[in-house]
């Protein structure tokens, strides 16, 4: 157990829809990076945010975004979602900037979008 | 667009051997590395990272680095069932980090 929580486990949502995932990071961790996972691939880097400010960005469109609060938790939001949007979304929480720090990883949100 | 490069395997290595990861990258701005196991169904956990070129050991694991080549691999020693694994390799540079596909890895009893 790594100390970092999500929800959904599992959700379904059909091309269009807006979805927002949670994460509930480690007490003290002060960064949150996510993922996007697909199946038989390595982890995307969606974004990080540290101290409530986005801290990096991959390769995303705008319609990933996110928001850190001070409790430790954070959301990941995507809007009008695509077929390829289908995927393990994975958070991870660490206590420093950038990834200088270990991260830890929570168990993750399938998402399916039909 | 910059990449990770690893062979998906399966590479598949007798109990007890050495198992040899490996892991290329493009961008030669990259100033970290890090090695994660994942365990099918389960999420990513670190392993080692390195950030300075040679070798880097933590007990049965070596990490090794050769900016040069742009090469990077992970060393297994007296490799066990419980290795069987994905292991994937990543880059960081400038407060994003990059995974390659993964490389699984099964241990033959």
């Amino acid at each position: 157990e790594t100390g970092v929580t999500q929800s959904p486990t599992h959700l379904i949502k059909t091309r269009g829809q807006q979805v927002t995932l949670r994460c509930s990071s480690q007490s003290g961790h002060n960064t949150v990076s996510w993922y996007q996972q697909a199946l038989g691939q390595g982890p995307q880097f969606i974004f990080q945010y540290y101290r409530e400010e986005e801290n990096g960005r991959g390769n995303f469109p705008p319609r990933f975004s996110g928001l850190q609060f001070p409790n430790y938790s954070s959301e990941l939001n995507v809007n009008a979602l695509e077929l390829d949007d289908s995927a393990l979304y994975l958070c991870a929480s660490s206590s420093g900037t950038g990834f200088a720090e270990t991260q830890y990883f929570g168990p993750g949100t399938r998402l399916l979008v039909l | 667009q910059k990449e990770v490069e690893q062979n998906s395997g399966p590479l598949s290595v007798p109990e007890g051997a050495i198992a040899s990861l490996n892991c290329t990258y493009s961008d030669r701005g990259s100033q970290s590395f890090f090695w994660y196991r994942q365990y099918s169904g389960k999420s990513p956990e670190l392993i080692m990272f390195i950030y300075s070129n040679g070798d880097k050991e933590d007990g049965r694991f070596t990490a090794q680095l050769n900016k040069a080549s742009q090469y990077v691999s992970l060393l297994i020693r007296d490799s066990q069932p419980s290795d069987s694994a994905t292991y994937l390799c990543a880059s960081y540079r400038d407060d994003k980090i990059i995974f390659g596909k993964g490389t699984r890895l099964h241990i033959l009893p």
